[in-house]
């Protein structure tokens, strides 16, 4: 089946600075990398999702990019703001019916003022 | 806000209690799950329900009966729990068809304590 590992598992920066987060997945078959923010104490809610016929995809200030070869993709958020303090999932499934999807860990992002 | 309604949002009972969790969406999806959330696995799949079709077992204890009476509605059947149980409980809901994908909605969560 399907594993997602993420990287990094924390990451702190300074307000206006960019962040990264990284995931790999396993199964070639995969094609919908959806990333998830969760704010303290509330529901993961969907940011940005990447089908594999793209290999890049923007919205404002969060980008994420896909390599299929590599099996690997990375959320892209610019001029980070306190309030994109949260984690942020990663997430591979293949498409349609009623495959799951298979989350990563995680990652605390913090982001000081 | 969400389309993803769970009750209770908190609950806390002893390891010999029943209770259940319920879940309803408001969003004419097709499937439902449960997640449970905890600090060692942040994100875990337990069950899966496709046109009220159980279609996902993760390996999950009898102790965790879910019912699924209709495609909007889900329940999670709690009996003699351990506190390792505690955690929070996420639903979640998607439209799972080919063209839409498995984008899923989560509701706010239950926060279970086992005592």
């Amino acid at each position: 089946g399907e594993n997602v590992e993420q990287h990094p598992s924390t990451l702190s920066v300074q307000e206006g600075d960019s962040a990264v987060i990284k995931c790999t997945y396993s199964d070639s078959a995969s094609n919908y990398f959806p990333w998830y923010k969760q704010e303290l104490g509330k529901r993961p809610q969907l940011i940005i999702d990447i089908r594999s016929n793209v290999g890049e995809k923007k919205d404002q200030r969060i980008a994420v990019t896909l390599n299929k070869t590599a099996k690997h993709f990375s959320l892209h958020i610019t001029e980070t703001q306190p309030e994109d303090s949260a984690v942020y999932f990663c997430a591979a499934s293949s498409q349609g019916g009623s495959e799951k999807l298979v989350f990563g860990k995680g990652m605390k992002l913090t982001v000081n003022p | 806000e969400t389309g993803v309604t769970q009750t209770p949002r908190h609950l806390v009972m002893g390891m010999t209690n029943k209770k259940s969790l319920k879940c309803e969406q408001h969003l004419g999806h097709n499937a439902m799950y449960w997640y449970k959330q905890s600090a060692k696995k942040p994100l875990e799949l337990m069950f899966v329900y496709n046109f009220k079709e159980q279609t996902e077992n993760n390996s999950v204890p009898s102790r965790f009966s879910p019912e699924c009476p209709n495609s909007s509605h889900l329940f999670l059947h709690l009996h003699t729990l351990q506190p390792e149980d505690s955690a929070l409980y996420l639903c979640a809901s998607s439209p799972a068809t080919a063209l839409s994908g498995n984008t899923i909605y989560f509701g706010e969560g239950s926060w279970l304590t086992v005592v």
